[in-house]
């Protein structure tokens, strides 16, 4: 079946760090993929996308590149900030709005 | 512009009891998917609405329904709650140009004793 599967939390870095958060799918088909970002006492949100293979979504400084060979699609910055603690989710889509998650990765930046 | 309404956002029921969940979608958009997510956990698909006819269902029992109206709006329903249905429920809206992107409300907290 299509899951989800990314690197457990908490991740805690310093203001300034490199975060790589991983994801791996397992999917039929080509799904698009997805990261959201849910902050503190806020709603989940979309911040990055990519529909094709080799496609890179990027977003605030936020970067994802679908790959289909090793079926992972990463999520990179090269500077963290306080504002990006949250909780960040990998996410496919097998079909119109059936979006699979995987199960959270929550980060905290300390200044 | 408003964006995804849900209501109530706090709720506590008893076991066997019968909760029913609202949301309101963005303006123009006529696909609703409710979502059900358990503390620590990421969100797990429950239904898909779009136009009033249902497009998707998730692993989740037969107490579990949900329905669109004529105005997009939509109502998911839990009958004989248990307490493992206690969880965040979302509720997300698109306009289904199959851009993929989901706006999602902020949830309604349901607490079964």
């Amino acid at each position: 079946g299509n899951s989800v599967t990314q690197m457990e939390g908490p991740v805690t870095l310093s203001e300034e760090a490199f975060l790589t958060i991983n994801c791996t799918y397992t999917a039929t088909g080509y799904p698009s993929l997805f990261w959201y970002v849910q902050y503190p006492g806020e709603g989940l949100q979309l911040l990055l996308k990519a529909t094709k293979a080799d496609d890179k979504g990027s977003n605030k400084g936020f970067e994802a590149t679908y790959r289909k060979e090793t079926t992972s699609f990463h999520l990179e910055k090269g500077s963290v900030q306080v504002s990006d603690s949250a909780v960040y989710f990998c996410a496919l889509e097998t079909s119109y709005d059936k979006v699979i998650f995987g199960p959270g990765t929550s980060l905290s930046v300390i200044p | 512009d408003a964006g995804v309404t849900q209501s109530p956002t706090h709720l506590i029921k008893t076991r066997g009891q019968h909760v029913t969940l609202r949301c309101s979608p963005i303006s123009g958009h006529k696909s609703v998917s409710w979502y059900q997510q358990v503390l620590g956990q990421g969100p797990q698909f429950i239904f898909q609405y779009y136009e009033k006819e249902e497009r998707g269902r998730g692993n989740f029992p037969d107490r579990f329904s949900a329905r669109q109206f004529p105005n997009y709006s939509s109502e998911l329903n839990v009958n004989a709650l248990l307490l493992g249905d206690s969880a965040l429920y979302l509720c997300a809206s698109s306009d289904q140009r199959g851009l993929g992107e989901l706006f999602f409300g902020e949830g309604s907290r349901l607490t079964v004793l």
